[in-house]
């Protein structure tokens, strides 16, 4: 079943601009968290956020969470072209069991031109 | 480096064939889990070793499917009877150290084509 829904589902933006992509779920979560993947290889973990968070910053990321409405927000300011990458969301399941085992959205696609 | 070796990373093989992936996290991290992606998804939970003992199955794993970490370090993933549905990637992660948050470092995958 999917939780996060990942929205826009591509993005094409200048290098220098800012991208913002946004994560819908359906559940109550204690944890969000947002994942880049480049084509073809494995993801890497880029920033957790946790329920009682609403906003955490890692260099040029900046990630909200907002429970009242069940979303969140990436922001990649500056944007370079090497983040040129399909962005996921991703929270553990509902009612339990290892919090390893994610529910994915189907990401966001970001296209960095130089 | 998320410290996850997995291999093969490329693997075709014809439909009716097994297949066996092998994942090899860096060290010895207790929480392991396998995920299935498929071209232009999100990746979907496998399962979810704990040590050498498997705690998770997802009903994605079908009895054609049977995932091992016989001593708690490396792990495979054996498909049989291979179908063109089983084509995807097949990633490999470990969680990170300490308390369960969540937070996984994945390996480069293995992708397998069924023809």
């Amino acid at each position: 079943s999917q939780q996060g829904e990942e929205d826009p589902q591509a993005l094409s933006i200048q290098e220098g601009e800012n991208a913002t992509m946004n994560c819908s779920y359906k559940t109550s979560i204690n944890n969000l968290q947002w994942y880049r993947q480049n084509s073809g290889r494995g993801l890497v973990h880029l920033i957790l956020i946790r329920s009682n968070e609403r906003e955490k910053h890692s260099g040029r990321l900046r990630v909200t969470l907002d429970t009242s409405k069940k979303s969140s927000s990436l922001l990649i300011t500056a944007s370079r072209a090497a983040d040129t990458a399909s962005y996921f969301c991703a929270t553990p399941p509902p009612g339990g069991g290892s919090q390893g085992n994610l529910i994915f959205g189907k990401g966001t696609k970001l296209s960095v031109k130089p | 480096d998320t410290g996850v070796s997995q291999n093969p990373r490329h693997k075709i093989t014809k439909r009716g064939q097994n297949v066996t992936f092998r994942c090899d996290p860096i060290s010895e991290h207790n929480r392991l889990y396998w995920y299935r992606q498929t071209l232009g998804q999100g990746p979907e939970f496998l399962t979810y070793f704990q040590n050498e003992a498997q705690l998770e199955k997802s009903r994605l794993l079908s009895d054609r499917f049977s995932a091992e970490r016989p001593k708690g370090s490396f792990s495979t993933l054996e498909i049989q009877r291979t179908e063109q549905g089983d084509s995807a990637m097949y990633l490999c992660a470990r969680a990170s150290t300490g308390p369960d948050t969540g937070e996984l470092f994945f390996g480069e995958g293995s992708r397998l084509t069924v023809l």
